[in-house]
């Protein structure tokens, strides 16, 4: 399996713009999750789906962000407009719902810049 | 709601050394426990996960503990190599009924130098 895939690797855009990140889980998995990492707040949860219903979107820090995730194999996270402290690493990750043994599997991630 | 914390922040250590790192978590009903490492500019990758039934589990040189009655779990790295330098993370179960939601600790940012 490729694992989990995000696009783009990197996004270098201007503060008031609109940015989309994507996501692809691992096929079969049921659960998928968004996180952010930053030097000052570490790694958070900003939303997550399972069977690609959203669950739990307490993370998002607000109104200028919105995850959707049409299909099993599919989610975006967008950020309208963006703001230069929304730059941070973005990650995707996903698991098989159900299992507790099951780790989560994490993607590369999306290095987002807001200039 | 789950607070972790690890310690230490960094450790530099030369190598062959065997090294422990801590984690904390301040809810105690968790199903799990997981370590992560995170090289630079990477996703995570997971290390070892342990279920609330166990209190240990090895891979490799890795061994990880678990303690929920004190709210503790340790790594520990034997025979420490320069390739095992990362960033390691702890990651608890964020409580009630949030199952797979994940709290994570800050990280211990690992240096093994030859």
């Amino acid at each position: 399996d490729a694992g989990v895939i995000q696009s783009p690797r990197h996004e270098v855009t201007e503060m008031g713009q609109e940015v989309t990140l994507r996501c692809k889980p691992i096929s079969g998995h049921n659960s998928l999750f968004w996180y952010r990492q930053t030097m000052m707040r570490g790694l958070e949860l900003l939303i997550y789906f399972n069977n690609n219903v959203p669950i739990d979107d307490s993370g998002m820090p607000e109104d200028r962000f919105s995850a959707k995730m049409p299909n099993a194999s599919f989610s975006t996270l967008k950020i309208q407009p963006s703001e230069p402290r929304d730059s941070a690493v973005y990650f995707c990750a996903s698991r098989e719902l159900g299992l507790a043994e099951e780790t989560q599997y994490f993607g590369p991630g999306t290095r987002l810049l807001v200039l | 709601k789950q607070e972790v914390t690890q310690i230490p922040a960094a450790l530099s250590v030369p190598e062959g050394e065997n090294l422990v790192l801590n984690c904390s978590f301040t809810d105690s009903a968790i199903y799990n426990l997981q370590w992560f490492r995170q090289d630079p500019g990477k996703g995570l990758t997971s290390l070892l996960l342990i279920q609330s039934s166990q209190r240990e589990q090895t891979s490799g040189r890795l061994n990880a503990s678990l303690d929920k009655s004190s709210g503790r779990s340790t790594l520990y790295i034997a025979a420490s190599q320069p390739g095992d330098s990362a960033t390691y993370l702890c990651a608890a179960p964020a409580g009630g009924t949030s199952y797979g939601k994940l709290t994570f600790g800050q990280g211990t940012i690992l240096t093994v130098h030859p």
